[in-house]
């Protein structure tokens, strides 16, 4: 099965950038999607086909994905993009869904 | 504004069936896909298996054997049903909407329900 493996922690100081990265065997070839999930709630999409935002989602929030690796930009941080993030893509091989393992961000 | 809402059991005994509806409201369940998530405390995010307006289904390879997800589209509702439950079962389900990826093959979720936590236990 498809694996996608993420940095457990990232940590980052206000206004500063947070990058989270997304690894997987030739990502670039697949679409990723990313979802923020604050404590107690159900996860956010932030940002879906590598690069789009949805409606809603500030600016500060990017994507790219090339290679072996997938990455979300948080530009600016705030204290309120302390979450938990996750990568999401599909695997056309086992034609099944996959999520990373996550990654902490926390705003020093 | 589509929303969904997740109910049933919190507490299922082990062996048993773990029983979840989804009901969708501020849209139509036509012409999507549909698809259950579960998250086991502290740990991160499993996708269960997804299912169209229509009724076709695809489901985690690792559940298969135990999944079936259902709709009935007169009540804008799907179900999830997970059998032979353990503890290991016991996390908090989502349901979610699915949308297909226009940029690339792939779907992505787009609504998600607030959750249920599912707790395995005799």
């Amino acid at each position: 099965s498809y694996v996608l493996t993420q940095p457990p922690s990232v940590s980052v100081a206000p206004g500063q950038t947070a990058r989270i990265t997304c690894g997987g065997n030739n990502i670039g070839s697949k679409s990723v999607h990313w979802y923020q999930q604050k404590p107690g709630q159900a996860p956010v999409l932030v940002v879906y086909d590598d690069s789009d935002r949805p409606s809603g989602i500030p600016e500060r929030f990017s994507g790219s994905n090339s290679g072996n690796t997938a990455t979300l930009t948080i530009s600016r941080v705030e204290a309120g993009d302390e979450a938990d993030y996750y990568c999401q893509v599909w695997d056309s091989s086992s034609d099944a869904l996959v999520f990373g393992t996550g990654t902490k961000v926390t705003v020093l | 504004q589509v929303q969904l809402q997740e109910s049933g059991p919190g507490l299922v005994k082990p062996s048993e069936t773990l029983s979840l509806t989804c009901t969708v409201s501020g849209g139509s369940i036509s012409s999507y896909y549909w698809s259950w998530i579960r998250q086991p405390p502290g740990k991160g995010l499993e996708w269960i298996g997804y299912i169209y307006y229509s009724g076709s289904t695809n489901y985690n390879p690792s559940l298969k054997s135990r999944v079936t997800i259902s709709v009935d589209t007169s009540k804008n509702q799907f179900s999830l049903k997970l059998s032979s439950v353990t503890a290991a079962d016991t996390a908090v389900y989502y349901c979610a909407r699915v949308t297909p990826s226009i940029a690339a093959a792939g779907y992505y979720f787009d609504y998600w329900g607030q959750g249920t936590l599912v707790t395995v236990s005799s």
